[in-house]
């Protein structure tokens, strides 16, 4: 089991353009989650994703975010016309299953530059 | 609103030497706290839980209701210890601490 993987592991992206976090869960993990982790910041919540599925996406900014976990494929997190706020790391988790435990695998992150 | 609180963003000590790293939240309702460490160019991977009641690696952590806190110690720290730790509250969703830093000086 590879884990979960995540690609690319740094993207450079001009303001204005396009980004997109691809993210693959473990093997059995149904469950996957976005983070967020600023300079000098601990990670914070985006969104939770089961497939086909957006379960609590509170944590997301209201505009040019998204994101999707179709049933074929990987979870893509999507960031529309990036602005230099948006450089951070991107981290997204899996889990077998919400229940009382929280155990999330972690990927290696992305990590977004905007120039 | 929930919060976690690590006030130490860096921790130094000698190895053999006891560590405790603070760790504080704040949530209305029953929590659930678990530690996550980062070793050096490593994922983030949970590390204990309150509700297990385990040690991992010599490392505990009691959760204090009265004091909202959730400390991690070990009494006798080694090298390999040194690694970023993460707080995280359960709370629909996971919320981390911004990360204590513990460097375990040979």
């Amino acid at each position: 089991n590879a884990g979960v993987m995540q690609n690319p592991r740094h993207l450079v992206r001009r303001r204005g353009q396009e980004a997109r976090l691809r993210c693959s869960p473990m093997k059995g993990h149904s469950h996957v989650y976005w983070y967020r982790q600023l300079p000098e910041e601990g990670l914070k919540f985006m969104v939770y994703l089961q497939k086909e599925n957006i379960i609590d996406e509170s944590g997301m900014p209201k505009e040019r975010f998204s994101a999707e976990f179709p049933k074929e494929g990987p979870s893509i997190l999507r960031i529309q016309q990036v602005v230099r706020g948006d450089s951070a790391a991107y981290f997204c988790a899996s889990s077998q299953n919400r229940g009382e435990s929280y155990e999330q695998y972690f990927g290696p992150g992305t990590r977004l530059t905007v120039t | 609103a929930q919060r976690v609180t690590q006030p130490e963003k860096l921790l130094s000590v000698f190895k053999g030497a006891p560590v405790e790293l603070k760790c504080n939240y704040s949530y209305s309702g029953s929590p659930e706290l678990f530690w996550y460490v980062q070793y050096s160019r490593q994922r983030l991977q949970l590390l204990l839980r309150h509700i297990s009641r385990e040690s991992i690696k010599g490392f505990t952590a009691d959760l204090n209701k009265g004091e909202t806190s959730f400390h991690l110690k070990k009494p006798f720290a080694q090298e390999e210890d040194s690694a970023m730790y993460y707080c995280a509250l359960g709370a629909n969703n996971l919320f981390f601490g911004t990360g204590t830093r513990l460097t375990v000086i040979p």
